[in-house]
């Protein structure tokens, strides 16, 4: 089985960079992946991490360690409708990803 | 738009009925996934479909079952439904079952509501 962990809840300002972490614990790690969600939609991509390092793509980044089971999400110039839920997700060797159970992210002005 | 079609939107039902969700998945997706959202439980893998075929099984409950037909699209049907089945219910796509940059992409979701 996995075992994922990502804060509950984040509050940031307009404008300012937030990092949200996800820790993992798995045997046979094959992938991780970030999705943002808006409350009562669809999750969206937005990023794929299987080699150490940082990842980056417009305003967001996304990193990992395979080593320590971690990984994080860096959004930058941060904007109301940033606003949303985060899910971590990892994938094992069974290529089905684990979904955490999100980090609901507050902007505010 | 992720290219992914989930019919109804918004179904609501009582307890011990049937339903019946579809998912048309996107265009070239061989893949289809269900997963269940609940407020307690976040997303819960159910089952993947991978060109007609049943490929994995997470926590799907006897009285759910899902097919995926010729033309790719896949139903899950959810029988003597209970008060706790109220969930989203999400069908996701993917290209592939395997390989590395395999991304699954989401429905809008069907929002079950069993009184």
């Amino acid at each position: 089985g996995q075992n994922i962990d990502q804060p509950t809840e984040m509050t940031a300002t307009e404008g300012a960079i937030v990092q949200i972490n996800c820790t993992y614990q798995t045997s046979g790690f094959n992938g991780l992946f970030w999705y943002q969600q808006h409350a009562g939609e669809a999750p969206t991509f937005l990023s794929y991490n299987v080699l150490d390092g940082l990842e980056e793509k417009g305003r967001f980044s996304s990193f990992l360690s395979r080593s320590k089971g971690y990984s994080y999400l860096l959004l930058k110039e941060l904007q109301m409708k940033d606003s949303a839920s985060y899910l971590c997700a990892v994938r094992d060797t069974s290529y089905i990803p684990t979904f955490g159970r999100g980090t609901s992210l507050i902007v505010h002005p | 738009d992720s290219g992914v079609t989930q019919t109804p939107k918004h179904l609501i039902t009582a307890t011990g009925q049937r339903v019946t969700l579809r998912c048309s998945p996107r265009s070239g997706d061989l893949s289809v996934y269900w997963y269940q959202q609940s407020l307690d439980q976040g997303l819960q893998f159910l089952i993947q479909y991978y060109n007609g075929e049943e490929r994995a099984k997470g926590n799907i409950l006897e009285r759910f079952s899902a097919q995926q037909f010729p033309d790719l699209h896949s139903e899950l049907n959810l029988s003597s439904l209970e008060l706790g089945d109220s969930a989203l219910y999400f069908c996701a796509s993917s290209d592939t079952d395997r390989g590395q940059g395999n991304i699954q992409y989401f429905g809008a979701g069907t929002r079950l509501s069993v009184l």
